[in-house]
């Protein structure tokens, strides 16, 4: 089975920190992607990547900035955290695109910035 | 416009029941797909089952079913035999085919409903 691992589950952080989100799968998938996950907004595509130092912004990229250098991680960087990015993160992985290739999602991560 | 629509936030189910968790969906492209993710308290989503639009039969995987209507734009979940174990946030995802940036193609997720099996 495809893993996805996040480094924390949970993380307090003040406003105004660098906080780095890790994100690493096993399985080589050539794509990974950041999602946000709030309630009643479901979940909203940050950043995704497709190749090594490949990346593209999603629906939600203000605040935020990622980082590829190696197939299986995927990094989530909050240059200054602010209140609002109080959220839980998901960092997922696909093989490749295609309509029939679903995600293998990690187990998230709950930032709470005070 | 909302692409995916759960219109059901919370539901209650009898254990060993069965139950039918909505989804519709928007979009004009005649290919995409069509996902169930499960999300348990402990917050990892689970794929659950996958829809192609152009296949002619309903997707199943065990207690799972998709009952996909293409033409109401329709792709409900069915649980049957409702399990203790069921009790999880259900979101519903469509994948369209149009290509992006490095081929990606957009994947978009329903809002959720919160599913409770009472024993």
């Amino acid at each position: 089975d495809v893993k996805v691992t996040q480094s924390s589950r949970y993380l307090v952080k003040r406003t105004g920190e660098k906080v780095f989100l890790e994100c690493v799968q096993d399985m080589d998938h050539e794509n990974m992607f950041w999602y946000r996950q709030d309630p009643g907004l479901g979940l909203r595509l940050i950043y995704f990547s497709y190749d090594v130092k490949m990346k593209e912004k999603g629906d939600i990229p203000e605040g935020y900035s990622v980082s590829r250098e190696k197939k299986e991680r995927f990094s989530l960087i909050l240059e200054s955290a602010s209140t609002n990015q109080t959220s839980m993160y998901l960092c997922a992985s696909s093989l490749k695109f295609g309509l029939n290739y679903g995600y293998t999602f990690g187990s998230g991560t709950r930032l709470t910035v005070v | 416009a909302q692409k995916i629509t759960q219109t059901q936030p919370g539901m209650f189910v009898q254990e060993k029941e069965a139950v039918t968790l909505d989804c519709t969906y928007d979009t004009s492209d005649p290919s995409y797909g069509l996902f169930w993710y499960k999300q348990p308290s402990s917050g990892e989503m689970i794929f659950l089952i996958y829809q192609g639009s152009y296949d002619q039969q309903n997707a199943t995987e065990g207690r799972y079913s998709l009952n996909f209507q293409k033409a109401r734009k329709s792709a409900n979940l069915v649980i049957s035999a409702s399990q203790l174990g069921d009790s999880a946030m259900y979101f519903c995802a469509m994948r369209e085919a149009k290509r992006g940036s490095g081929g990606y193609q957009k994947v978009t997720f329903g809002t959720g409903t919160k599913l409770q099996v009472i024993p």
